[in-house]
């Protein structure tokens, strides 16, 4: 079974300073791994995803991941945060093949000007 | 133009009703989801069509009953509500045969009193 772990509930960064919001997942299998993103009483909007290829994936909004498969993990990066950006983020892993999404619990990601 | 849309955003409604959530996707999709999101913000998947057939039903209680006329709809009907559903239900759709990705509508955010 697939499991997420997002090490981090909430992340409070300042403004135009970088964030590094962390994603572990364990899986048996190859998988595919997401980001998502939550804003304010609004739906879940894809930020970037890591299918294959290069391990270092660019997305919407200036936000990046990196693909690790020993460490099994797959960290988003921004190098400058905008207020804008305060939101909840998700994690999520799929088996190749298998369309269900397995999300972890959610970082909330407060940035303070 | 959205690519998956539910209806209603909001519900609110007592104990013991019956009520319905519906959801199209314009994308030409072949899988279509139900996911469940707490109060915690945790998000889970309840069930998941493709092609009009039942693929995915996560231990959901059966007062909870999905329905599929097509491929671009997929319903969701819950009998004698409880406190306890309360919760953002998810819409989502994907296509098997190409990119692994799963698209989610803007939630409907149901309220039971």
């Amino acid at each position: 079974a697939q499991s997420v772990t997002q090490l981090d509930s909430q992340v409070p960064v300042f403004e135009e300073a970088p964030v590094e919001l962390r994603c572990n997942y364990s899986s048996s299998v190859s998988v595919y791994l997401f980001w998502y993103v939550q804003y304010p009483n609004q739906g879940l909007q894809l930020l970037l995803k890591y299918l294959s290829g290069s391990t270092l994936v660019k997305g919407i909004n200036g936000f990046e991941a990196e693909f690790n498969k020993s460490q099994t993990s797959f960290h988003l990066r921004k190098p400058s945060v905008h207020i804008s950006d305060t939101a909840e983020y998700f994690c999520a892993v799929s088996d190749r093949g298998a369309q269900k999404l397995v999300f972890g619990q959610g970082t909330r990601l407060t940035i303070n000007p | 133009d959205t690519a998956v849309s539910q209806t209603p955003k909001y519900l609110v409604t007592q104990m013991g009703n019956d009520k319905s959530i519906k959801c199209e996707q314009n994308l030409g999709h072949d899988t279509m989801y139900w996911y469940k999101q707490d109060s915690k913000k945790f998000l889970k998947i309840m069930f998941s069509y493709n092609n009009k057939e039942l693929i995915i039903n996560e231990t959901v209680p059966n007062r909870f009953s999905p329905k599929s006329p097509d491929k671009a709809h997929l319903n969701l009907h819950i009998n004698s509500l409880e406190l306890g559903d309360s919760a953002v239900y998810f819409c989502a759709s994907s296509h098997r045969d190409r990119e692994n990705t799963i698209y989610f509508g803007e939630g409907s955010w149901l309220t039971v009193v």
